[in-house]
């Protein structure tokens, strides 16, 4: 299993571009959500889903889209880049919502915005 | 809002050297879990606890919930260089049993 997956790994944008992060994951996991980490930030929740054609927002959603159409993928759009956005994101999945489960990371997409 | 607290948030210390990192909240949580990053990667969970009072072991590392579930703590006996990363903890809470984050323990340990 190639387990959680990210592409790409890194991106610069200029500020007013538009781009999606691709996530994909082979585990059969309902659960799948997408967090930014900032330093001195920790990692916060943007949006998560607990299954395909369910999504809802988390601690920081503005600014970014997701849908989910498979169980494996779950992309994050970004429709008009700022310089605020400019983070790493990680992608995590798991069996359900995080309760005692084991949550699996991506290894993370580098994004600046200039 | 569910917040955790970690401290410290830096730890500098040699090797062979004994550390406990803490976690911290206000509120209740129905299990918390810690993981590791290491530099350019994703976290890494190593330990998930949930009932109050729990004590669990992972090698050279020990896991401890707070008996009312509100704080927990990481106890690394013998530090060797491998154990440098980030760690985080993260308590399970809300409705859909998302992940709250602290902000996380930067640990070095040298030589």
């Amino acid at each position: 299993n190639a387990g959680v997956t990210q592409t790409p790994k890194f991106q610069v944008l200029k500020t007013g571009q538009s781009m999606t992060l691709q996530c994909a994951q082979d585990m059969n996991h309902e659960y799948m959500s997408w967090y930014r980490q900032d330093p001195g930030m920790g990692l916060r929740l943007i949006h998560y889903s607990v299954g395909a054609g369910i999504t809802d927002q988390g601690e920081v959603p503005n600014g970014y889209n997701v849908s989910r159409s498979t169980t494996e993928d779950f992309p994050l759009r970004l429709l008009s880049a700022a310089p605020s956005q400019t983070s790493v994101y990680f992608c995590a999945s798991s069996y359900s919502g995080g309760t005692g489960r084991s949550q699996y990371f991506g290894p993370g997409t580098r994004l600046l915005v200039l | 809002t569910q917040l955790l607290e970690q401290s410290p948030q830096f730890l500098s210390i040699q090797e062979g050297e004994n550390l406990t990192v803490y976690c911290n909240s206000s509120s209740v949580f129905s299990s918390l879990q810690w993981y590791r990053q290491e530099p350019g990667e994703g976290p890494v969970l190593l330990v998930t606890v949930v009932t109050g009072g729990e004590v669990k072991k992972l090698k050279r590392l020990t896991f401890q919930f707070g008996d009312a579930r509100k704080d927990s703590s990481l106890h690394i006996t013998a530090a060797q260089p491998g154990d440098t990363g980030l760690y985080l903890c993260a308590g399970v809470g809300g409705s859909q049993g998302n992940l709250i984050f602290g902000k996380g323990t930067k640990l070095s340990v040298k030589p």
